[in-house]
């Protein structure tokens, strides 16, 4: 099973600052199958960026994925007020779907 | 637009059972894998079952394979999680999730609002 690791735990920025979440595999991710989901309290997940860098319609330009391999990135370019929220990576390659530990954005 | 709703959620005792069902509508049903993900209180998100498009074939993690069945209705557009033998670890929001495609290689792009399952003598 693929570990996906993220860092750091919490992020504390105020609004307008540049977001940087990192998501790390224990092995590489088979065709780049890693999204990023964005949560808020009481919602559902919802879907920011497929295949590590595709983003999904109607997602912000200034969500932007990036990586391979082992290694990906999320970026918030600059963060608007309904930006603070959860965020998880998960792989689906390998007929197995993991999630990572998920990187509360917060405000400062 | 995708629209999914849960049902049937609620409080069980351990080694219980409990059913839950999953409406879906505005897709072409069973041209999608539908998957069950679940949430415990203010944890992270877990996968714990996945159906392909035609219910031939089901995947689950070993946290609850040999306990949770994943099933389908493609005629009426119903998924449904039969959870037995429920554990206290198993209470969450379980969350109703379509796939993008088939199963290989698809993630999940719609999801509905959640259901709450809590285990608990």
């Amino acid at each position: 099973e693929i570990v996906l690791t993220q860092s750091p735990g919490t992020l504390s920025l105020s609004p307008g600052e540049r977001a940087t979440l990192s998501c790390r595999a224990s092995q590489s991710v088979s065709s780049n199958y890693l999204g990023w989901y964005q949560q808020k309290p009481g919602q559902a997940p919802r879907l920011l960026i497929s295949g590590a860098s595709g983003r999904v319609t109607g997602i912000p330009d200034r969500f932007t994925g990036s990586g391979s391999g082992t290694d990906f990135t999320l970026t918030i370019s600059r963060l608007e007020p309904e930006d603070f929220a959860v965020y998880y990576c998960q792989q689906y390659g390998n007929l197995a779907w993991t999630f990572g530990q998920g990187t509360k954005v917060e405000i400062k | 637009e995708v629209h999914l709703l849960e049902s049937g959620g609620g409080l069980e005792q351990p080694g219980e059972s409990l059913s839950l069902s999953c409406a879906a509508s505005g897709f072409r049903f069973s041209s999608y894998a539908m998957s069950w993900v679940r949430q415990a209180p203010g944890k992270g998100l877990e996968w714990v079952s996945i159906i392909s498009g035609n219910g031939d074939t089901t995947y689950y993690p070993d946290s609850v394979k040999g306990r949770f069945t994943i099933s389908r209705d493609n005629f009426n557009n119903m998924l449904y999680l039969q959870m037995n033998s429920l554990r206290a670890e198993d209470t969450a929001i379980y969350y109703c999730a379509k796939l993008s495609g088939l199963v290989v290689g698809a993630y999940f792009d719609y999801w509905g609002q959640g259901i709450l399952v809590t285990v608990s003598s």
